[in-house]
């Protein structure tokens, strides 16, 4: 399997630009996270979704975050309009629904100036 | 809430020699899993070894081997034989069995593998 898949690897955009992340899971998963890393806070999760459907998103930091899973095999995470505080490594992992086990993607580091 | 506590921001080990890292954690479940996490300069997330905590036996990987102690919540993970490869930031995690399934990370642990 080619593992988890996110596009791109490095985005480097304006203040108050859209800014859109992309993720494939492992085929057959059906849970999938978004999680986001910086020094300050460390790994932390945004929002996940089991089954296409968000589950929790309890860590989208605020309503210029959002998440979408139009089907079991792709992922969104928008952020509109991007500030350098969002400027982080955003990871998405996919899972088997209580399997325990993540699997991670590489990340899309993402600057915003 | 949960926490993961790692207390040694960085490590270092000569190569071939063992080394531990620490991670204490709170949790009132009594069903979870514990995970360490492999980050390497390549930023990339890598599952190294995982623990049920219904399962008394420690876990082991190869070279990697924990050391849990479920009634002092301590989580421990060996690495014998350090090769250079295993220079990397290491996440201690923990997630409730059946629960949201939401990985609770400590801060991490830098090795550095001395040749």
């Amino acid at each position: 399997d080619a593992g988890v898949i996110q596009s791109p690897r490095h985005e480097v955009t304006e203040m108050g630009q859209e800014v859109t992340l992309r993720c494939k899971p492992i085929s057959g998963h059906n849970s999938l996270f978004w999680y986001r890393q910086t020094m300050m806070r460390g790994l932390e999760l945004l929002i996940y979704f089991n089954n296409n459907v968000p589950i929790d998103d309890s860590g989208m930091p605020e309503d210029r975050f959002s998440a979408k899973m139009p089907n079991a095999s792709f992922s969104t995470l928008k952020i509109q309009p991007s500030e350098p505080r969002d400027s982080a490594v955003y990871f998405c992992a996919s899972s088997l629904h209580h399997s325990g086990e993540q699997y991670f993607g590489p990340g899309t580091r993402l600057t915003v100036t | 809430a949960q926490t993961v506590t790692q207390s040694q921001p960085e490590m270092s080990v000569q190569e071939a020699e063992t080394v531990t890292l620490s991670c204490t954690y709170d949790t009132s479940e009594s069903d979870y899993y514990l995970f360490w996490y492999k980050q390497p300069p390549s930023r990339q997330m890598i599952l190294v070894i995982r623990q049920e905590a219904y399962k008394q036996q420690n876990a082991t990987e190869n070279r990697f081997s924990v050391n849990f102690q479920k009634a002092a919540k301590s989580f421990s993970l060996k690495i014998s034989d350090s090769q250079l490869g295993d220079a990397a930031m290491y996440f201690c995690a923990y997630l409730v069995l059946l629960g949201n399934e939401k990985l609770t990370f400590g801060t991490g642990t830098r090795l550095t593998i001395i040749p």
